[in-house]
């Protein structure tokens, strides 16, 4: 069974900064990775699937990377929309989320 | 656009099954090519991803709800349905029905509807 940690579990951001959230797997997924955010009361939405393929419709300011084990979601400019957490997923096998990282406002 | 609707029961009693429909709009579950999916979400806790079925009705079920779960779809309809037996408190979360562009990646969503297990 492939566990899923993410880091921070939570941070506080300013509109404008660089943020950068980071997702390990227990072991080699390849790049069978997809992260999601969600908003209070509202379903997840996928922003990248396959650790970099950026989902239609999303923002360029969000960008995947990462192979095997390590893996990174970053936001070049945080905007007052991206308020919200964030959730790797694996999609290597029997698929299962990261715990999530909250970003709230500083 | 594809739109997914989540109905069903808001409240199941302890030991009974709980059963939800997705109804897909805007597109053809039985066209093929996409997967779909239930996920659930524990009151403020992560997701919990509980199985998906393809058009032609093969399935694959999350092994720790293995035993209780059975995903259905009725290509007629538009739908497809999930059952959860012998619910437990444990079982109280919000479920959402996903449209998957492969297996598991989820690129569109339902609202999600909120199930209770209490007597």
């Amino acid at each position: 069974d492939i566990q899923m940690t993410q880091s921070p579990s939570s941070l506080s951001a300013s509109v404008g900064d660089r943020v950068t959230i980071t997702c390990r797997a227990s072991q080699s997924i390849s790049s069978y990775l997809n992260w999601y955010q969600q908003k209070p009361g509202k379903a997840p939405k996928l922003l990248i699937y396959a650790a970099s393929s950026l989902q239609s419709g999303v923002p360029s300011r969000f960008s995947g990377s990462g192979s095997g084990t390590d893996f990174t979601l970053t936001i070049s400019s945080l905007q007052p929309e991206d308020f919200a957490t964030y959730y790797c997923q694996q999609s290597y096998s029997t698929p299962r989320f990261g715990p999530g990282t909250k970003v709230d406002i500083k | 656009q594809v739109q997914l609707q989540e109905s069903g029961p808001g409240l199941v009693k302890p030991s009974q099954t709980l059963s939800l429909t997705c109804t897909v709009s805007g597109g053809s579950i039985s066209s093929g090519g996409y997967y779909w999916s239930w996920i659930r979400q524990h009151p403020g806790k992560g997701l919990e991803w509980i199985g998906y079925i393809y058009y032609s009705g093969s399935t694959y079920y999350n092994p720790s709800l293995k035993s209780r779960v059975t995903i259905s779809v009725d290509t007629s309809k538009n739908q497809f349905s999930l059952k959860l037996s012998s619910v437990t408190a444990a079982d109280t979360a919000v479920y959402y029905c996903a449209r998957g562009m492969t297996t598991v990646t989820s690129d569109i969503w339902g609202q999600g509807t909120m199930v209770t297990v209490s007597s």
